[in-house]
């Protein structure tokens, strides 16, 4: 079955470092591919998605391209800050019926 | 619009009880997923529905859990003489889908569940 397997937390930064968080998937076709965000205390937010390969995905400072060659999605900002502290999680959708496959889940936690 | 809601936000209950959350999802939405969340874990598909109509299940919905949305709106999970290991965080989501759509998941804030 579908799969996302994601880089284990946590991850420390100092404010305005680089961040990636590496996000891979097993799939069969092309699922539509997604990273949500938990802020402290907070549901579950939608952060950026790509819905086919070689697209990108951009909000709030964050990128991620859908890589078909390399089945990866993975997550990027220049430069961090401390409110970007959270927990990131990549997702899969089935085409069927919709239902996400997340990964575990990769803390963050950004140092002033 | 207020969002996806649920009810109760936390319950704490004894082994072998029964309980059941509700979900309210955003009003135009047809489609309604349960997910459940362990501590330092990504949420697992449980069910979703189409309207009313209970369209998958996960092998991970023991004969205990059921779920329920009888009128196409809200949507109810119970679960029977929980265990210990029903301890969880369950997140419903909502979204206006057809098959193919790109449309966005949105959640809930989850209901917590402690099973003493």
């Amino acid at each position: 079955g579908n799969s996302v397997t994601q880089m284990e937390g946590p991850v420390t930064l100092s404010e305005e470092a680089f961040l990636t968080i590496n996000c891979t998937y097993t799939a069969t076709g092309y699922p539509s591919l997604f990273w949500y965000v938990q802020y402290p205390g907070e549901g579950l937010q939608l952060l950026l998605k790509a819905t086919k390969a070689d697209d990108k995905g951009s909000n709030k400072g964050f990128e991620a391209t859908y890589r078909k060659e390399t089945t990866s999605f993975h997550l990027e900002k220049g430069s961090v800050q401390v409110s970007d502290s959270a927990v990131y999680f990549c997702a899969s959708r089935d085409n069927q019926g919709g239902k996400l496959i997340f990964g575990q889940g990769t803390e963050l936690s950004v140092k002033p | 619009d207020t969002g996806v809601s649920q009810d109760p936000r936390h319950k704490i209950t004894k082994r072998g009880q029964n309980v059941t959350f509700r979900c309210d999802p955003i009003s135009e939405h047809n489609r309604l997923y349960w997910y459940r969340q362990t501590l330092g874990q990504g949420p697992e598909f449980l069910t979703y529905f189409q309207n009313e109509a209970q369209l998958e299940k996960s092998r991970l919905l023991s004969n205990r859990f059921s779920a329920e949305r009888p009128k196409g709106s809200f949507s109810t999970l119970e679960i029977q003489r929980t265990e210990q290991g029903d301890s969880a965080m369950y997140l419903c989501a909502s979204r206006q889908g057809a098959k193919g759509s790109y449309n966005e998941q949105f959640f809930g804030p989850g209901t917590r569940l402690t099973v003493l």
